[in-house]
């Protein structure tokens, strides 16, 4: 199926561990971003990629990694995961930065116990 | 003070009403966005304006560049339109700064 996936869509961790969120789109979309949503807060901005081997931090980028070595494919890695980064984590894509419209993936529940 | 601000946060209507719900932005943007999000669901994207108004079915959507204001508008209300609606602003590296959202009940 053609579109933006991500996986898992529910994740439960514990404190400590790394976990990588996977993020895969089938349209050669430029850029890509991980938002994250929570309570209070919205929805911000984690990491964006602009192209491959082209990634910057968002907002709020600490305790977050992510890698861009093909253009579909865009993973978030929690390097050691902690309750805070409990959250719903959604992925976009968008074929450029300005006058395209943007698609979201379903988005991964993560929990951090 | 949040670069973009919505209101009203909560709004409960009647099946049948004319509903708006407002953003303003105080960063310079490339276009903004209005987004759709049922509960527990994922989000997606209704509008994308930089200038006037657009339309789809029901759901109107202008905005004024000068004034750094967009409405949404939802014309005939229904009870599935309930949904969190969310205003975006498009900042320069192409990320989207989002507002807190409006929360949306259409009665029956």
């Amino acid at each position: 199926d053609a579109g933006i996936t991500q996986s898992p869509r529910y994740k439960i961790t514990e404190t400590g561990r790394q976990v990588t969120l996977m993020c895969h789109q089938t349209w050669s979309h430029s850029y890509m971003f991980w938002y994250r949503q929570d309570l209070g807060h919205g929805l911000r901005l984690i990491y964006y990629s602009a192209a491959a081997d082209i990634t910057d931090k968002g907002e709020v980028p600490d305790g977050y990694v992510v890698s861009r070595s093909k253009t579909e494919n865009f993973p978030l890695t929690l390097e050691s995961a902690t309750r805070s980064q409990t959250s719903v984590y959604f992925c976009a894509s968008s074929p450029e930065k300005s006058n395209y419209g943007y698609t979201f993936g379903s988005g991964t529940r993560l929990t951090v116990v | 003070k949040n670069e973009v601000e919505q209101s009203p946060q909560n709004l409960t209507a009647q099946e049948g009403e004319f509903i708006t719900i407002n953003c303003s932005y105080s960063v310079g943007i490339s276009a903004l966005h209005w987004l759709q999000q049922h509960p527990g669901g994922g989000i997606v994207s209704l509008f994308m304006l930089s200038s006037g108004k657009k339309k789809h079915g029901r759901l109107i959507a202008t905005i004024n560049i000068q004034e750094k204001h967009s409405s949404l508008h939802i014309t005939a209300s229904h009870p599935r339109d309930s949904a969190v609606y969310i205003c975006a602003a498009r900042g320069s590296q192409g990320n989207l700064i989002f507002g807190k959202g409006t929360k949306l009940s259409v009665k029956p």
